[in-house]
C-alpha cells in the first residue's frame, strides 16, 4: 500500500513570489506521481505528472516538479506566482504495474495568493 | 468541449430520499470512477468500473451502488441519504487502470436537507 503526505495544509503567500509546495509519499513499488489542482466548486485537473524518465517535469502554466526517489518526494515548485493560481493543490501516487488502477491523494495544500 | 459531464452541478435532497447523479463522457474511456469529496478533504474512491466490471471499495457503504449503463455514461445512486452524506462528488474517466491521469469532471454538490 501506498500513501502520500503533503506536509503544508495551507500555504499563503504575496503575489509573484516564489512557492513550493511539498509532497512525499511511501510506496513498496515503483510509482507514477501526479499534481492536481482543484479551483473552487471544480473538479480537479491535472496539472503535471510524473511517469517515467527526466525526473523534473513542467506544466503550460509555470509550475515544475520535481521526482527526487532517494528522499520519495515529489514537490511542486513556481518562481512567482499570480493571484489566479490560488487553489487547492493535491499531490497523488498510483503503483506501476498490477492493479494501479487507484490513485492515492495526500490531503491537500490550500495556495493562497495575495495582492 | 468539456470530456467529462457532471449533472447536475447542485443537488438538494431529502433525508432518507434517493438520489441519482449523472456523469456522461465523450473520451471513450472504458474505466469510470466515482470519488466522495467532503469539505477540505482528498477525494475519496467509491468504486470504479473497468468496461462492466463493477469494483466496489471495501469501505464504500451499501447505501451507494453505481450503473453503467454503456461506455459513455454512468450513474451513482444514493438509496438513502443521510446528512453525513452531503459532500462533492467526482466523476472521473481514464483509458486504461494501467494508464494514468484521471480525467475529472466538474462535480455535483450533494446537499441533505
Amino acid at each position: 500500500a501506498q500513501s502520500v503526505t503533503q506536509l503544508d495544509s495551507q500555504v499563503p503567500v504575496f503575489e509573484e513570489a516564489p512557492v513550493e509546495l511539498r509532497c512525499n509519499y511511501s510506496s513498496s513499488v515503483s510509482v507514477y506521481l501526479f499534481w492536481y489542482v482543484q479551483y473552487p466548486n471544480q473538479g480537479l485537473q491535472l496539472l503535471l505528472k510524473y511517469l517515467s524518465g527526466s525526473t523534473l517535469v513542467e506544466s503550460i502554466n509555470g509550475f515544475e516538479a520535481e521526482f527526487n526517489k532517494s528522499q520519495t518526494s515529489f514537490h511542486l515548485r513556481k518562481p512567482s506566482v499570480h493571484i489566479s493560481d490560488t487553489a487547492e493543490y493535491f499531490c497523488a501516487v498510483s503503483e506501476v504495474g498490477g492493479s494501479n488502477y487507484k490513485l492515492t491523494f495526500g490531503k491537500g495544500t490550500l495556495l493562497t495568493v495575495n495582492p | 468541449d468539456a470530456m467529462v459531464i457532471q449533472n447536475p452541478r447542485y443537488q438538494v435532497t431529502q433525508f432518507g430520499k434517493p438520489v441519482t447523479l449523472s456523469c456522461s463522457q465523450t473520451l471513450n474511456h472504458n474505466v469510470m470512477y466515482w470519488y466522495q469529496q467532503k469539505s477540505s478533504q482528498a477525494p475519496k474512491l467509491l468504486f470504479h468500473y473497468y468496461d462492466k466490471d463493477f469494483n466496489n471499495e471495501a469501505d464504500t457503504p451499501d447505501n451507494f451502488q453505481s450503473r453503467r449503463p454503456n461506455t459513455s455514461f454512468c450513474f451513482l445512486d444514493i438509496r438513502s441519504p443521510g446528512l453525513g452524506d452531503a459532500a462533492m462528488y467526482l466523476c472521473a474517466t481514464s483509458g486504461d487502470r494501467n494508464v494514468q491521469p484521471q480525467h475529472f469532471g466538474d462535480g455535483t454538490r450533494l446537499s441533505i436537507l
